[in-house]
């Protein structure tokens, strides 16, 4: 089974600043990496698939990249409302699907 | 609009059964993915299994096998996730969550609001 590593486990940081967050993959998963924003006391909610393609309306803030096993969420003008846990998450066409344990991002 | 509506809470005792339900609405139903999936008290996100509501073919995680049963109606649009005997370990927000709706892509794209299930003696 993969496994997803996500660092660091908090981030702080000061609105306008620039951020990054990683998601490593125990063995290659291609493209296959989601991110999702969960605020504080809300559901979760898809900002990109396919490793960097922004889902319908997204900020264009935020940023995926990476491929293999080495992936990255930028946010690149922090807000305030962006203040809530990002998870990683890799899926597949064999129906699996793995989360990250979570990055904390304090504004 | 693409909706996934799920009750607020539940509170039951050790031992006993229960069955959420989780409402689809805004697409056909009967064409996509739906699932479940898990999130502890101050813990992170565990998907739990899914189910294919035109044939009920289901695929669950293997930390979530034999402890759960996940169903479908499509005349009601509903997916539901039953436990036969609850523990207090399985305390918990219960997110219903569908697949491949609106993007395309393996990924839960639409999300319920979630159900609290409460376990304890």
């Amino acid at each position: 089974e993969i496994g997803l590593t996500q660092s660091p486990a908090t981030l702080s940081a000061s609105p306008g600043e620039r951020v990054t967050l990683s998601c490593r993959a125990s063995q290659s998963v291609s493209n296959y990496v989601a991110w999702y924003q969960q605020r504080p006391g809300r559901t979760p909610r898809l900002l990109i698939y396919d490793a960097s393609t922004r889902a319908s309306d997204i900020p264009a803030r935020f940023t995926g990249s990476g491929s293999g096993t080495e992936f990255t969420l930028t946010i690149s003008s922090l807000q305030s409302e962006d203040s809530a846990v990002y998870y990683c998450q890799h899926y597949n066409d064999w129906l699996s699907w793995t989360f990250g344990q979570g990055t904390r991002v304090e504004i | 609009e693409v909706q996934l509506v799920q009750f607020g809470a539940e509170v039951r005792k050790p031992r006993e059964s229960l069955k959420i339900s989780c409402q689809a609405s805004g697409y056909i139903f009967s064409a996509y993915w739906i699932g479940w999936v898990r999130q502890m008290p101050g813990k992170g996100l565990e998907w739990m299994g899914v189910i294919h509501p035109s044939n009920s073919k289901t695929k669950y995680s293997p930390s979530f096998q034999g402890q759960v049963t996940i169903s479908a109606d499509t005349s009601t649009s509903t997916a539901y996730l039953q436990w036969n005997s609850l523990k207090a370990s399985d305390t918990a927000m219960y997110y219903c969550v569908s697949s491949n709706v609106i993007v395309a892509a393996n990924v839960f794209d639409v999300w319920g609001q979630g159900t609290f299930v409460s376990v304890s003696s």
